[in-house]
């Protein structure tokens, strides 16, 4: 079955070190987008990449940051995590031009 | 700016319809759109309805849209507890980009 997976579903780490979330698709589309979901809040779009051109959000914190080797995979690098930053990621899909997005389950962020 | 609100939670009783609503301000979203959480999961696409539209019925779910008002509306017929969740509705903000709101938590007693 076509679908997005995010690895791991939960991820532990300590205050200060770096962490990196991944996601990858079966479904060919263009676009990923990376967005924080914190408890009873809206999902935050972070960054999207169209294809590999990246489009960061403008109040997303220099502390994120993100890389897509190829159309399967994209990554979400933190690089000195804060316990602000204890959240949901969850990563989506789209095909180009469409605002149709596909969500993988999310990984839920720790920070100790 | 954008900004999609919605009532934060709704309970009803299990057989009865299920009415979530949602205001949005941006008057050029093209796609609108209802998503549903469940506890610990990622969002799952409900339905959508194109903006020209004004009503949209797909198997339980009727989304009833004012494009005047801004206005946007799920319902869901015959609740059951398994329809328990958070549901988001979202507008496209620009390009393929979705704006939220903080959700509807949707509780079903039996």
């Amino acid at each position: 079955d076509a679908m997005v997976i995010q690895n791991p579903r939960y991820q532990v780490t300590q205050f200060g070190k770096p962490v990196t979330l991944s996601c990858s698709q079966t479904l060919n589309h263009n676009v990923m987008y990376w967005y924080q979901q914190k408890s009873s809040q809206a999902p935050k779009l972070l960054f999207h990449y169209y294809d590999k051109d990246f489009n960061n959000e403008a109040d997303t914190p220099d502390n994120f940051q993100s890389r897509r080797p190829n159309t399967s995979f994209c990554f979400l690098d933190i690089r000195s995590p804060g316990l602000g930053d204890a959240a949901m990621y969850l990563c989506a899909t789209s095909t180009a031009g469409s605002s149709e997005q596909f969500f993988g389950p999310g990984t839920r962020l720790t920070v100790l | 700016g954008e900004d999609v609100e919605q009532s934060l939670f709704l309970s009803v009783r299990e057989g009865d319809s299920s009415v979530i609503n949602c205001t949005y301000t941006d008057s050029s979203s093209t796609y609108l759109y209802w998503y549903k959480q469940e506890p610990g999961a990622g969002l799952q696409l409900l339905t959508y309805i194109f903006s020209n539209m004004d009503m949209k019925q797909d198997q339980r779910l009727t989304v009833l849209l004012n494009k005047k008002d801004k206005h946007l509306s799920l319902r869901i017929a015959d609740t059951q507890t398994g329809d328990s969740a958070i549901y988001f509705c979202a507008e496209n903000a620009g390009y393929s980009t979705l704006t939220f709101g903080k959700g509807t938590m949707l509780l079903v007693s039996p």
